[in-house]
């Protein structure tokens, strides 16, 4: 019984198209993430929202875009996609363990190469 | 500069050796301290967390935080092949928003 899911795990496609990931959590919590890791492991915060408000975005193009129809979802459509958007992307949700810390489950990426 | 410096590696040790993961942050307001594992084609998953200084032990894992040189280690006693992955710092500071490190890949030989 997956914590956190995505779907698809691997994505191929051609540089312009438009793309969608999606991502649902059966685990009540409030605050769901994505994150991009590029080839060399590093995880960069994209998203985050709570309770489907959007409470974090980075520095991110605003070819993406993510969207929460209710808390347990968080879906990440990317359009115009560039060379450079290959990699792979994480979905998470978070636990609060203090008003400063918390615990990630992330689900098993999407594996994006774009062509 | 990067708030938190991990080394790549990658690090490759025979089984049973006594590994050292290590990171450097420069942000002094961190104060929780994270390692999370990632097996290949898999998420992270949180191993364990310490809070300030001082050493944290669970089985085999060690986490160790010395504040006053901003410094941290995981350290896996008797490694074993499953203890193969890349292992992640985290910290977290003021917000619960948590500041990766870019992961040490660590193989241990069988």
């Amino acid at each position: 019984d997956t914590a956190v899911s995505q779907t698809p795990k691997y994505l191929v496609t051609q540089m312009g198209n438009d793309k969608s990931i999606k991502c649902e959590q059966n685990l009540g919590h409030d605050t769901m993430y994505w994150y991009k890791q590029d080839s060399k492991k590093f995880l960069k915060i994209m998203f985050s929202y709570n309770n489907k408000e959007l409470i974090i975005n980075e520095t991110v193009p605003n070819r993406f875009s993510p969207k929460s129809p209710d808390k347990a979802h968080l879906n990440l459509h990317i359009n115009s996609l560039e060379l450079g958007d290959s990699a792979v992307y994480f979905c998470a949700s978070s636990q609060v363990l203090s008003t400063t810390n918390e615990k990630l489950f992330f689900g098993s990426g999407t594996q994006l190469s774009v062509l | 500069q990067k708030e938190v410096e991990q080394d790549p590696g990658p690090l490759s040790v025979p089984e049973g050796a006594i590994v050292s993961l290590n990171c450097t942050y420069s942000n002094s307001a961190f104060q929780y301290f994270m390692w999370y594992r990632q097996y290949s084609r898999k998420g992270p998953e949180l191993l364990m967390y310490t809070y300030s200084s001082g050493n944290k032990e669970d089985g085999r894992f060690t986490a160790q935080v010395d504040k006053s040189s901003k410094y941290i280690s995981l350290f896996i006693r008797d490694s074993q092949p499953s203890d193969s992955a890349t292992y992640l710092c985290a910290m977290t500071g003021s917000a619960r928003q948590l500041t990766f490190g870019s992961g040490t890949q660590l193989t241990v030989l069988p």
